[in-house]
This record gives structure tokens, sequence and C-alpha cells, in this order.
């Protein structure tokens, strides 16, 4: 089946540690992304990528990193210097830039 | 700077009512999109809609874009308890050049019986 697999389903962690957050597609999708989403709110765009080895940065990158070394991998990092880091980040693809398809998502929780 | 607006934040309606929602946007766009969110859950793609005028419908959810309005709406016909969700409205910034979409801060909806 054809899908986007985010892993883990809820992660823990403890303040001043980074974490790694995991996205996989086999939809062969060019573009991906990565957003974050608090109570209550929509969804902000963290980074995104067109294309294998380039990735921009979205409204709201400070504190995190990414990295596209494969088209179906988009890694994402919440390194110490994310002040607010508990949240719900989804991950998304698309063909081209049209219609993003969403993983289900990792609920992140740092104490 | 994009803004995306929708109203109602919250909506309570009886089952077999209908009602709208409005996603208005700040600047020029000609993609727009509506998602379903049901607690706890991923995005589910409901509509795409790409130019002025465009009308998409799906069982009794109905969507609509006026570019030169800036808005779009949600219209719900007869509502049943399994469309209680939040929905939420995005517009491409780039105008689907780069996938940078910017998000409503969605609807909750609550249909009771």
């Amino acid at each position: 089946d054809g899908g986007i697999t985010q892993s883990p389903k809820y992660l823990f962690r403890k303040e001043g540690q980074n974490v790694t957050l995991s996205c996989e597609q086999n939809l062969n999708h060019d573009a991906m992304y990565w957003y974050r989403q608090d109570p209550g709110q929509g969804l902000r765009l963290i980074y995104y990528s067109q294309i294998v080895n380039d990735f921009q940065k979205g409204d709201i990158a400070e504190g995190y990193s990414v990295s596209r070394e494969k088209k179906e991998s988009f890694p994402l990092t919440v390194t110490s210097a994310q002040k607010n880091p508990t949240a719900f980040y989804l991950c998304a693809s698309s063909f081209d830039t049209y219609e993003q398809y969403f993983g289900p998502g990792t609920r992140l929780t740092v104490t | 700077e994009l803004k995306v607006e929708q109203n109602p934040l919250f909506l309570s309606m009886q089952e077999g009512k209908n009602y709208t929602i409005y996603c208005n946007y700040s600047t020029t766009s000609d993609r727009l999109y509506w998602y379903r969110q049901d607690p706890g859950k991923s995005l589910e793609s409901l509509f795409v809609l790409l130019s002025n005028g465009a009308v998409k419908q799906e069982g009794r959810l109905m969507a609509s874009l006026d570019t030169k309005a800036r808005l779009s709406t949600l219209h719900i016909t007869a509502a049943v308890h399994d469309l209680s969700a939040t929905y939420f409205c995005a517009v491409d910034l780039y105008g689907g050049s780069q996938g940078n979409l910017i998000f409503g801060k969605g609807t909750k909806l609550s249909v009771k019986p």
C-alpha cells in the first residue's frame, strides 16, 4: 500500500535533548513538508523540500533542522534551541506542489 | 503576509440542518484546499479548488471558491453526526509554485441528534 508513515506515534523527551522524527513515503512524491500543530490551532509550516538535497525554511523553522538525502525520507530534528517543542507534528508529501497528503503524525511531549 | 481566517471557529448544529463555513484570505491566490481532521488524527483532504468559480461536491459537503472576493465556502447540507470534526481551509501562498500552505485556525463542527 502506498502512503506516508511517521514514527513514533508518541515521543517523550527531556528538555535540552535533541530528537528526530521520522517521515517516509512510498508515493514517489517529489515534495515533502513538515508542519506543527498546537492545540486549537491550524498547521504551521516548518520546512519543505521540493527535491532531494534541497529544502527551504517555512514560517517557523527556528529550532528545527531537516535533511533530504533520499526522495522517500524527510526526517525532522527538533533541537534544544526550540523553546516550545511540545506539539503534534505532521509530515506531508505531494506530487509536484499539488495536493498534499498527510501522515498520521507524531505527538511530541517535552518535559 | 498572507492571512487565512475561518468563521465560525466553533459550530454546533442539529442533524438535518444546513450551514456554511467561510474562509477568507488576504492576498491573491487561486489555489485553495479544504481538509478534515478528526480528534487526535491526521488531516484528510476533502477538496482542491484551483480556479475562480470552482465548485466541488462530495456527499453532504460542497465547496466553492471566489478568487475575486478572496473567499471560499464549505456548505453542509442536512448534517449528520459523522460530519463532526474540525475543518481547515488552506491557501497556497505562492499560487502553487512551492506548496507553501497557510492554514486557517479551523472550524470545529459538532453535529447533535
